[in-house]
């Protein structure tokens, strides 16, 4: 099984600011099968990256993701009010699919 | 527009089976590259992914649980059900059902708290 381990636990940050969310995987994660996901208190979560670089649809192009392997990374270039919440990281290349620990986005 | 929505006990004794279904709209489970899984997030903890039924009606269930699960579909009704036995009080957790699309899972239902209390 994949662990997927994601830094920092909490980023505090101002609107405006730029924000670097990081996952790590124990294993090269296949294909770069690697999804990032947004949720909000009492929300499910919604999926904002797919194929560790593609956005989702309705997504903005504010949100990046990169990486390839056991490193990626998710970057928001500038934080909006609505981007805060917990982020989460997923691997689908490998049975079991797994999710990391969830870096937090809070707001300074 | 696809939905897609959670049904089920929000209470539930322990030893007992929790029977949780999905009801979607939207699309078809029928679709090749289509899937349908489950999800559950303790109150204040990490999503932990359960199981998975494919188009094809393969299944794919979380090796830790494995033995207390089972998945099952009627494309007829567009439902998916997750059968859970021997419940614990660690299953407390928002049960989230989802559509698996070629790996990421796109949608989500709002989710189903569910409580383990005698």
């Amino acid at each position: 099984e994949i662990v997927l381990t994601q830094s920092p636990g909490t980023l505090s940050l101002s609107p405006g600011e730029r924000a670097t969310l990081s996952c790590r995987a124990s294993q090269s994660v296949s294909s770069n099968y690697l999804a990032w996901y947004q949720q909000k208190p009492g929300q499910a979560p919604r999926l904002f990256i797919f194929g560790a670089s593609s956005r989702a649809t309705g997504i903005p192009d504010r949100f990046s993701g990169s990486g390839s392997g056991t490193d990626f990374t998710l970057t928001i270039s500038r934080l909006e009010p609505e981007d805060f919440g917990v982020y989460y990281c997923q691997q689908y290349g490998s049975s079991p699919q797994t999710f990391g620990q969830g870096t937090k986005v809070e707001i300074k | 527009q696809i939905t897609l929505k959670e049904s089920g006990p929000t209470l539930v004794k322990p030893t007992q089976t929790l029977t949780l279904t999905c009801t979607f709209s939207g699309f078809s489970l029928s679709t090749n590259g289509v899937g349908m899984g489950w999800i559950r997030q303790p109150p204040g903890k990490a999503l932990e992914w359960l199981a998975l039924i494919f188009w094809d009606n393969d299944k794919r269930y979380s090796p830790s649980l494995k033995s207390r699960l089972t998945i099952t579909r009627d494309t007829s009704k567009n439902q998916v059900v997750l059968t859970m036995t021997n419940i614990d009080p660690v299953d407390r957790a928002t049960y989230y059902c989802t559509r698996w699309w070629r790996g990421p899972f796109d949608y989500w239902g709002q989710g189903a708290l569910v409580t383990v209390s005698s």
